[in-house]
C-alpha cells in the first residue's frame, strides 16, 4: 500500500520560505508511470494545484506561483520537496502531496493516493 | 489558467440521481479526455479518487458514480443518492503543458 507524508513547519512568517517535504512509502517513486504533485487547500475553499515533479527532475508549475516555486525530488530517499518564496496570508492553508499517473497501468492524470495533509500558515 | 466551473450546491432526496457539472473551456476539458472527480467529507483529510479519463471508476468505487463529458463541460451522475454520498465534489482536467486545473467544488447536500 502507498502512503505518502506531508513533513514541514506548520507556522511561517510573512516574506519567509516554506519549505515541505513529501516522503513516500510502499513502492519506489521511481517505479511504474507516476508524477508526483503539491496541491493546496485554504480552509473552507476549494483545492489549488501548485504543480507537479517527475522522478527525471521535470517539473510543472501552476502559473500564478511559478515565479515563487522550486521543485524537487530525491528519489535515493524517495521524497519529494517544495519550497515556496516570500509566503503571505494568502498562502496559508492545508498542503497536499498525492501521486498522479500517466501512460499504460496508471490512471492517467489522476491523483490516487495522497498524504493526510499538513497545515501551514503564515502568521507573525 | 482559470478554475474549472462548478455550481456551489446540488441537493437531491434519498433514492434521487443528482448531477455536477464542470465547465472548463477548449484549452483543458475541451480537448484532453482526462477529466477526474474526487469526493472529500470536510474536515476529514483527503480527497479520494471517484472517476478518471473522464467516466472510469477506480477499483472500489460504487457503480452509483458515473462521468461524461460533452464539449467543454464534464458531468458527475450520482445514482441512488444515500446519506454517505454529503460531501464535496471536485473536478479537475489536465489542462496542457503538464498542467492540471482543479473545479471550484460542489456540496452535495442529502435532504
Amino acid at each position: 500500500q502507498v502512503q505518502l507524508q506531508e513533513s514541514g513547519p506548520g507556522l511561517v512568517r510573512p516574506s519567509q520560505t516554506l519549505s515541505l517535504t513529501c516522503t513516500v512509502s510502499g513502492a519506489s517513486m521511481s517505479s511504474g508511470s507516476y508524477y508526483w504533485t503539491w496541491i493546496r487547500q485554504p480552509a473552507g475553499k476549494g483545492l489549488q494545484w501548485i504543480g507537479r515533479i517527475f522522478t527525471s527532475g521535470t517539473t510543472s508549475y501552476n502559473p500564478s506561483l511559478k515565479s515563487r516555486i522550486t521543485m524537487s525530488v530525491d528519489t535515493s530517499k524517495n521524497q519529494f520537496s517544495l519550497r515556496l518564496i516570500s509566503m503571505t496570508a494568502a498562502d496559508t492553508a492545508v498542503y497536499y502531496c498525492a501521486r498522479g499517473g500517466y501512460g499504460a497501468g496508471a490512471y492517467h492524470a489522476s491523483h490516487d493516493y495522497w498524504g493526510q495533509g499538513t497545515l501551514v500558515t503564515v502568521s507573525s | 489558467q482559470s478554475a474549472l466551473t462548478q455550481p456551489a450546491s446540488v441537493s437531491g432526496s434519498p433514492g434521487q440521481s443528482i448531477t455536477i457539472s464542470c465547465t472548463g473551456t477548449s484549452s483543458d476539458v475541451g480537448t484532453y479526455n482526462l477529466v477526474s472527480w474526487y469526493q472529500q467529507y470536510p474536515g476529514e483529510g483527503p480527497p479520494q479518487l471517484i472517476i478518471y479519463e473522464n467516466s472510469k471508476r477506480p477499483s472500489g468505487v460504487s457503480h452509483r458514480f458515473s462521468g461524461s463529458k460533452s464539449g467543454n463541460t464534464a458531468s458527475l451522475t450520482i445514482s441512488g443518492l444515500q446519506a454517505e454520498d454529503e460531501a464535496d465534489y471536485y473536478c479537475s482536467s489536465y489542462a496542457g503543458s503538464n498542467a492540471e486545473v482543479f473545479g471550484t467544488g460542489t456540496k452535495v447536500n442529502v435532504l
